[in-house]
């Protein structure tokens, strides 16, 4: 089985550039989730979707940062413009939408690392 | 409000010593999910293990291991006979409430040395 695909793996930008990454997760996971990871820290929740609802935006710089799931599968997240302080690994993980609210496992991509200079 | 706590920031060990790296969760509800996942250099995190909140019992994975101790709020998880492979950083998460929202530690980074 497939796992959750990202692209591009590396990215180096500008400040005031934007910049978009891609996800698509695992066949028949509704749950996708973009996480921004900060060298040296744990992964913080950017954006949650259930097929392509937004079930958790809370923590997502709107002003800059956007993100889409229009088909509920692959997602696509946006930075415009970059800011010296994106810079991070962007992660997107996948989980199956259990019955009854039980939590599934998240399996993650291989991350974007993002350089902004 | 949901928090994990992972105190030890990194470890180093020798090669086929055994190490245990501790996490400690704050939450709420009664039920709840803990999680292990490994980031080895690469970046990917690698799940490592699901327990939620009814189950107590620990579990053991080849050299893997894991102490869930509901009394003390820890989910900790040894490694045996340690390995050069092992070396990653090691994340404890949390799931609970509604949303399927994980809270991650701010992680252990292990080093093992040959």
């Amino acid at each position: 089985e497939a796992g959750v695909a990202q692209s591009p793996r590396y990215k180096i930008i500008e400040k005031r550039q934007s910049v978009a990454f891609w996800c698509n997760p695992i066949s028949g996971h509704a749950t996708l989730y973009w996480y921004q990871q900060i060298l040296g820290q744990g992964p913080k929740l950017l954006i949650q979707f259930q097929n392509n609802g937004v079930v958790d935006d809370s923590q997502l710089p709107k002003d800059r940062f956007s993100a889409e799931r229009l088909k509920g599968v692959d997602s696509t997240l946006k930075i415009q413009p970059a800011k010296l302080e994106d810079s991070a690994v962007y992660l997107c993980a996948s989980s199956f939408l259990r019955a009854g609210g039980v939590t599934d496992t998240q399996y993650f991509g291989p991350g974007t690392r993002l350089t902004v200079l | 409000a949901q928090k994990v706590t992972q105190a030890q920031t990194e470890i180093s060990v020798v090669e086929k010593e055994d190490v245990t790296l501790d996490c400690v969760y704050e939450t709420r509800d009664t039920t709840y999910y803990l999680f292990w996942y490994k980031q080895p250099p690469s970046g990917e995190l690698v799940f490592l293990i699901r327990r939620n909140s009814f189950d107590e019992q620990n579990e053991i994975s080849g050299r893997y291991s894991w102490n869930f101790q509901k009394s003390t709020s820890s989910f900790n998880f040894t490694i045996t006979a340690s390995q050069v492979v092992d070396s990653a950083v090691y994340f404890c998460a949390l799931s609970a409430g509604t949303g399927n929202q994980f809270y991650f530690g701010t992680g252990t980074s292990l080093t093992v040395i040959p």
